[in-house]
Parts: C-alpha cells; sequence; structure tokens
C-alpha cells in the first residue's frame, strides 16, 4: 500500500494570511505514460461530508475558490491556502488513487490563530 | 443532479453482517465506478473498494476477507456487505460515484451514514 503522510496534523494560521499543508507518498504517484500526479485533496468541516477541492494534484474542482492551490510531483506534495478565510477552518486530506487500495493521509486540522 | 443516498441499519451486533445500500438517483448506475469509503468516529479516512458497472469489484486488501460489494442496476443501486463485524468498524460510511476522469476520486457523494457495532 501506498502510504500517505501529511504534515503538520495541525495549523493555526491567521485570517488572511497564508496556510500550507504538506503530503507525502511512500512512492511516487506520478504515472509517466501521461505525466500526471494521481493525488487529490479534500475538504471535511465537522459534521460533514468530505469534499473535493483539486484532484490531479493541482486542478481545481468546479466551484472551488482560486485561493486554494495545488502543487507538487512525485512524492511530494503542497495544498495552499493563499489567504486564510474563517469558513476555510476544517480538516484537510491529501489521497492517491495511483494505485488500489486507495489511501488517504491522516489529516490535517486547520485553525484560526 | 446526481444524488447519492445511503441507507442500513445504525446499529450492528458484533459478529454479525453490515449491510448498506447506497441509492443512486439523477443519473444511470450503469456508468462509472462506485466505491465505498468509511470514517471511524474522530478519525481518517479508509478506502473500502469499488464496484464498476460491468460488476469488476476490487476491494482494500484489509478488509477484503470480509467485504462484498454489488450492483443491483434494477433499482440503481449498489451495496455493501460487511461479515463478522466488530467495534473496530464503527464508522460512518460513505458512497461515492468515481468521476469521469478516474474512479479513484468522487464526482458526488453520499451524505454517509453512522453505523455502530455494539451488543
Amino acid at each position: 500500500d501506498i502510504v500517505m503522510t501529511q504534515s503538520p496534523d495541525s495549523l493555526a494560521v491567521s485570517l488572511g494570511e497564508r496556510a500550507t499543508i504538506n503530503c507525502k507518498s511512500s512512492q511516487s504517484v506520478l504515472y509517466s505514460s501521461n505525466n500526471k500526479n494521481y493525488l487529490a485533496w479534500y475538504q471535511q468541516k465537522p459534521g460533514q461530508t468530505p469534499k473535493l477541492l483539486i484532484y490531479w494534484a493541482s486542478t481545481r474542482e468546479s466551484g472551488v475558490p482560486d485561493r486554494f492551490s495545488g502543487s507538487g510531483s512525485g512524492t511530494d506534495f503542497t495544498l495552499t491556502i493563499s489567504s486564510l478565510q474563517a469558513e476555510d477552518v476544517a480538516t484537510y486530506y491529501c489521497q492517491q488513487y495511483y494505485s488500489t487500495p486507495y489511501t488517504f493521509g491522516q489529516g490535517t486540522k486547520l485553525e484560526i490563530k | 443532479q446526481v444524488q447519492l443516498q445511503e441507507s442500513g441499519p445504525g446499529l450492528v451486533r458484533p459478529s454479525e453482517t453490515l449491510s448498506l445500500t447506497c441509492t443512486v438517483s439523477g443519473g444511470s448506475i450503469s456508468t462509472y465506478y462506485w466505491s465505498w469509503v468509511r470514517q471511524p468516529p474522530g478519525k481518517g479516512l479508509e478506502w473500502i473498494g469499488f464496484i464498476y458497472y460491468t460488476g469488476t469489484t476490487t476491494y482494500n486488501p484489509s478488509l477484503e476477507s470480509r467485504v462484498t460489494i454489488s450492483l443491483d442496476t434494477s433499482k440503481n443501486q449498489f451495496s455493501l456487505k460487511l461479515s463478522s463485524v466488530t467495534a473496530a468498524d464503527t464508522a460512518v460510511y460513505y458512497c461515492w460515484r468515481g468521476s469521469a476522469a478516474h474512479g479513484g476520486f468522487p464526482s458526488f457523494w453520499g451524505q454517509g451514514t453512522l453505523v455502530t457495532v455494539s451488543s
């Protein structure tokens, strides 16, 4: 199984500041034949269903604000929120879909400082 | 708009079989990948497995000996059965429809249903 490790486990950022969450996979999730990284990011607010934010490591899902961006390749990935808003308080998960079993990171809890 | 709704008992006794159904509305189940994912209270997400509209299944090896996912195209539903449950199987269970781009991430989710394993 591909192990996904996120850092940090929790993060407190001031409103309007940048938030950065990292995700590392135990093996590359870059498929060389199409040069795509099989990596997604989700946001989950308390009591709610997870919401897909990013797929192919950097493609924003329709309707996701452009303050959310994904970057990275191979084994190291980053989710960046450029200017934190109050409604961004949530737990964020990365997920690889390069190979089954699909696996998730342990989550990063984002709070307001 | 495609909608998914999980249904099934909220309480299952240890050693019994957990059975859940995901009903799909607003679209046909006769295409795409259909997955089950679970989340124990206060913990992270675990992918259980998927079924392709052809009936082909892939399961998480950690659960494979206990899991069956099936499709009922006449009812536009797919189902999850997990046998020999223990307290460790207590979780919110979600169903999702895989995206057109790749079945490994969702286009649509159900709202989730909490299943508690307890005597």
